[in-house]
């Protein structure tokens, strides 16, 4: 089984705090995301990577930044966090190259971090 | 960028009845993948059920199928014999097979199962 893993449920961060998130996949997955669940807004995508060192830029980049140094690992990085950043954040890792897809690669998800920011 | 729209951000059923939860999508491509993803309450999200554009027949998987209408891009979910488990909210989502590797999801539709 797929297993995605993040290291936290639950953080609790005062503002100005920097803030990791680790993500870490098993399946020796290329593609890499972390979105930002919100009631009413669905999944938003805040960064992806398809391959070790190599980001691209969702719908919501502002105030985040990625770090993918091993293939298995995907942080994301709040440099100095705002209670507008307060949600629940979802990493998921998928197959496929930047541009090859097949049938098979679906979205693994993490359990979800849920991130408030006092 | 591909939209996908969940039109019912909330939908209830009885136990035991059938439920159909809608999703449209805009998109010129002709080839892509869509899929139904279910997020129990403070559970991990998981994959219901997926389709592949080019087949025109339906994907099924036990009590869950979809209605898969590529001209009107509209694939709707439909739950059939509801558990008390099925309930969570229900997120459908676009990949394309031709550019790139980024999922477009819908807004979600809370699912609630009435014992």
């Amino acid at each position: 089984d797929v297993k995605v893993t993040q290291s936290s449920r639950y953080l609790v961060k005062r503002t100005g705090e920097k803030v990791f998130l680790e993500c870490v996949q098993d399946m020796d997955h290329e593609n890499m995301f972390w979105y930002r669940q919100d009631p009413g807004l669905g999944l938003r995508l805040i960064y992806f990577s398809y391959d070790v060192k190599m980001k691209e830029k969702g719908d919501i980049p502002e105030g985040y930044s990625v770090s993918r140094e091993k293939k298995e690992r995907f942080s994301l990085i709040l440099e100095s966090a705002s209670t507008n950043q307060t949600s629940m954040y979802l990493c998921a890792s998928s197959s496929g190259t930047s541009r090859t897809l097949t049938a098979k690669n679906i979205q693994y998800f993490g359990a979800g971090t849920r991130l408030s920011v006092l | 960028a591909q939209t996908v729209t969940q039109s019912q951000p909330e939908m209830s059923v009885q136990e035991a009845e059938t439920v159909t939860l809608s999703c449209t999508y805009d998109t010129s491509e002709s080839d892509y993948y869509l899929f139904w993803y279910k997020q129990p309450p403070s559970r991990q999200m998981i994959l219901v059920i997926r389709q592949e554009a080019y087949k025109q027949q339906n994907a099924t998987e036990n009590r869950f199928s979809v209605n898969f209408q590529k001209a009107a891009k509209s694939f709707s979910l439909k739950i059939s014999d509801s558990q008390l488990g099925d309930a969570a909210m229900y997120f459908c989502a676009y990949r394309s097979a031709i550019t790139g590797n980024q999922f477009y999801f819908g807004t979600g539709t809370s699912l609630t199962v009435i014992p």
